[in-house]
């Protein structure tokens, strides 16, 4: 059964980058069926999309946070990445990695998220 | 894009009833059959309970169902049980690959 799993600091200074990097198992990242993305969930709020990448390298990101994010993908190590830089306490969240199905446009598999914390 | 509405909360009684209501816009709700909810226990992630507004992926109850009208889905839950008791995040497709999800509900069973 195919898992993803989160991985990266937990704790970010202002001002600095966040780097996460999700890994699949159990199956191929380069699928034609699957894009793959990350989300976030600040404590107490609502997830929030951050964009997503196909196993081909394209990418697609939430206009709001288009300019501070960067995601890339790893089909040989079955790995996709987040980059957001210039952090401030706002982007202090639980971050997940996740699946979205192409034909229905539907995020039917969640990583178990990882908290970061933006604090000096 | 702006977040989904959804109430900040509903509650009902054991064998009850409840619907949760998610409202977008002509652009995302409106514009697509690709509306999901998930539920989310304290600390877990979230689960996915319906999808393409009326769907449910195999091994969730048939008590979950969903639906939309214009701009509003709706989320229901019949014969309510304990373990409903969790958060429901509605979200949807917006275009040009992007989704909104909304602010979440907290169901109460009583």
């Amino acid at each position: 059964q195919l898992q993803l799993r989160e991985s990266g600091p937990g704790l970010v200074k202002p001002s600095e980058t966040l780097s996460l990097t999700c890994t699949v198992s159990g199956g191929s990242i380069s699928s034609s069926s699957y894009c793959w993305g990350w989300i976030r969930q600040p404590p107490g709020k609502g997830p929030e999309w951050i964009g997503s990448i196909y196993y081909s390298g394209s990418s697609y990101y939430n206009p709001s946070l288009k300019s501070r994010v960067t995601i890339s993908v790893d089909t040989s190590k079955n790995q996709f990445s987040l980059k957001v830089r210039f952090v401030t306490a706002a982007d202090t969240a639980v971050y997940y990695c996740a699946r979205r199905e192409e034909d229905t446009a539907t995020v039917d598999l969640w990583g178990q998220g990882t908290l970061v914390t933006v604090s000096s | 894009q702006s977040a989904l509405t959804q109430p900040p909360s509903a509650s009902g009684s054991p064998g009850q009833s409840v619907t949760i209501s998610c409202t977008g816009t002509s652009s995302d709700v409106g514009a697509y059959n690709f509306v999901s909810w998930y539920q989310q226990h304290p600390g877990k992630a979230p689960k996915l309970m319906i999808f393409e507004v009326t769907k449910r992926p195999s091994g969730v109850p048939d008590r979950f169902s969903g639906s939309k009208s214009g701009n509003t889905a709706s989320l229901t839950v019949s014969g309510l049980q304990a373990e409903d008791e969790a958060d429901y995040y509605c979200s949807s497709y917006a275009g040009g690959n992007n989704f909104v999800f909304g602010g979440g509900t907290k169901l109460t069973v009583l």
